[in-house]
């Protein structure tokens, strides 16, 4: 099965409120990384952890290798928070190979 | 600040040609790239690893007779597509990072590809 289990696959907001989005792994991971897809198709870095949690502005991520998950909370959602939202994992035996999910599409709406 | 630029950003090819994309890092050294491919209505999957000095990995599915990739400096790689085929279409991404001080892979824009 899938080595990077990402949820929900879609999420709709209305601005200012928030929700998390979730990775689940199959097998313990070395670090996780988070990226938005941008309207022009560029993954934009939001967070690379290797432990514990994140926190940038609206956004605050977690990792946690030993339970095998990563959350990536988004509060007071933007309109501009739009787009795809992919956690990709770092499986440390496979010499630094990140392992995507399956993106999250995010749409913020007035 | 860490760039990677990607390009070309779109290209179309006809069934049976190959085109080329190029990496270029900007602002770091790019010890480690790795080539992704996003098909249609799937995530990214990771082609191969490549690391300056150290053999270039592909992953099961793909190998370098089809996807023939070059890293020859800390700045630049490329990738090409022989022989490009309908199952070939999708979005080509380039990551880079300096091993020896960052752990934060750098994505380029990518290269949609569409083969006609």
């Amino acid at each position: 099965g899938d080595q990077v289990e990402q949820s929900p696959s879609a999420l709709s907001l209305h601005e200012g409120t928030g929700s998390a989005l979730r990775c689940n792994f199959t097998t313990t991971m070395r670090a996780v990384q988070w990226f938005r897809k941008n309207s022009r198709g560029s993954l934009i870095n939001l967070f690379y952890l290797a432990s514990g949690t994140k926190e940038n502005g609206r956004l605050k991520s977690a990792f946690d290798s030993k339970e095998r998950y990563s959350t990536l909370h988004i509060r007071d959602a933007q309109l501009e928070d739009s787009g795809t939202y992919f956690c990709a994992a770092e499986d440390g035996s496979s010499g630094n190979k990140l392992i995507f999910g399956i993106g999250t599409l995010l749409s913020v709406k007035p | 600040g860490a760039l990677v630029y990607q390009y070309p950003r779109r290209t179309i090819c006809k069934s049976g040609t190959s085109m080329r994309m190029e990496c270029q890092a900007v602002g770091f050294q790019a010890t480690s790239v790795a080539w992704y491919r996003q098909s249609p209505q799937k995530t990214f999957e990771l082609i191969a690893l490549s690391t300056v000095n150290s053999a270039i990995k592909y992953e099961q599915n793909f190998t370098q007779e089809k996807f023939p990739i070059s890293h020859p400096n800390l700045s630049f790689s490329s990738m090409t597509v022989l022989n490009a085929y309908l199952e070939d279409r999708g979005l080509y991404l380039c990551g880079a990072r300096d091993l020896g001080s960052a752990e934060t892979l750098y994505f380029g824009s990518g290269t949609r590809l569409t083969v006609l």
